[in-house]
């Protein structure tokens, strides 16, 4: 079965730049009609959908955040990374990453959306 | 503020009943499918609930999901200790073009 296991810095000074990677286990980037996601959670907090990277590479950023993020993959790696720059503390949260499916239905014009399996998580603080 | 709205918490005894309701707006739950999850302390969320009504594979029919207009309900039998958690709705919102969640439900088993 499919598992994502994310990595990266655990803490990040203001102003700087926010690098997570997600290796996938048990299945391919590249296959099937996926969206690799990222969504993060502050302390106590609800859930926050960050953007997604297509399985042919297109990209889509949640709006309030377009400005700072970038998601890519790397194939050959099996992986797909999140940059979130000029990060302030209001960006400390736990950090999952997920395979979403994401599809128009024609029969009920309306878009089918899940994430399936996520990431274990991994908690990033921004502080000096 | 979450685009859901879902109750703070939620509690029942063991073996009986809980509904959580996740309510939206047209642009949201309205034109678009509901998928739910839960939450364990400390650990990700678990898909249990996609497409309104459906389950994964291996998630026990005690849990079931609905959709009316623009709220969707998800509703839990013979509660167990285990149930104790923090469950999430989401969607897709056709007019801020992002995906949604409501603020979480924290379920208590008394």
């Amino acid at each position: 079965q499919v598992q994502l296991q994310e990595s990266g810095p655990g803490l990040v000074k203001p102003s700087q730049t926010l690098s997570l990677a997600c290796t996938v286990s048990g299945g391919s980037i590249s296959s099937g009609s996926y969206f690799w996601t990222w969504i993060r959670q502050p302390a106590g907090k609800g859930l926050e959908w960050i953007g997604r990277i297509y399985t042919g590479g297109t990209t889509y950023y949640n709006p309030s955040l377009k400005s700072r993020v970038t998601i890519s993959a790397d194939t050959s790696k099996n992986q797909f990374s999140l940059k979130l720059t000029s990060v302030t503390a209001a960006d400390t949260a736990v950090y999952f990453c997920a395979r979403g499916t994401f599809e128009y239905n024609d029969f009920w014009s309306g878009y089918r959306n899940w994430f399936d399996p996520w990431g274990q998580g991994t908690l990033v603080t921004v502080s000096s | 503020q979450s685009v859901l709205t879902q109750p703070p918490s939620v509690s029942a005894a063991p073996g009986q009943k809980v509904t959580i309701s996740c309510s939206g707006s047209i642009s949201n739950i309205g034109n678009n499918f509901v998928s739910w999850y839960r939450q364990l302390p400390g650990t990700a969320p678990k898909l249990l609930i996609y497409d309104n009504t459906k389950r994964p594979s291996g998630i026990p029919d005690r849990f079931s999901g609905s959709k009316s207009d623009t709220s969707a309900t998800l509703g839990i039998t013979g509660l167990q200790t285990g149930d104790e958690a923090d469950y999430y709705c989401g969607t897709w919102d056709d007019s801020l073009s992002v995906g949604v969640f409501g603020g979480g439900t924290k379920v208590t088993v008394l």
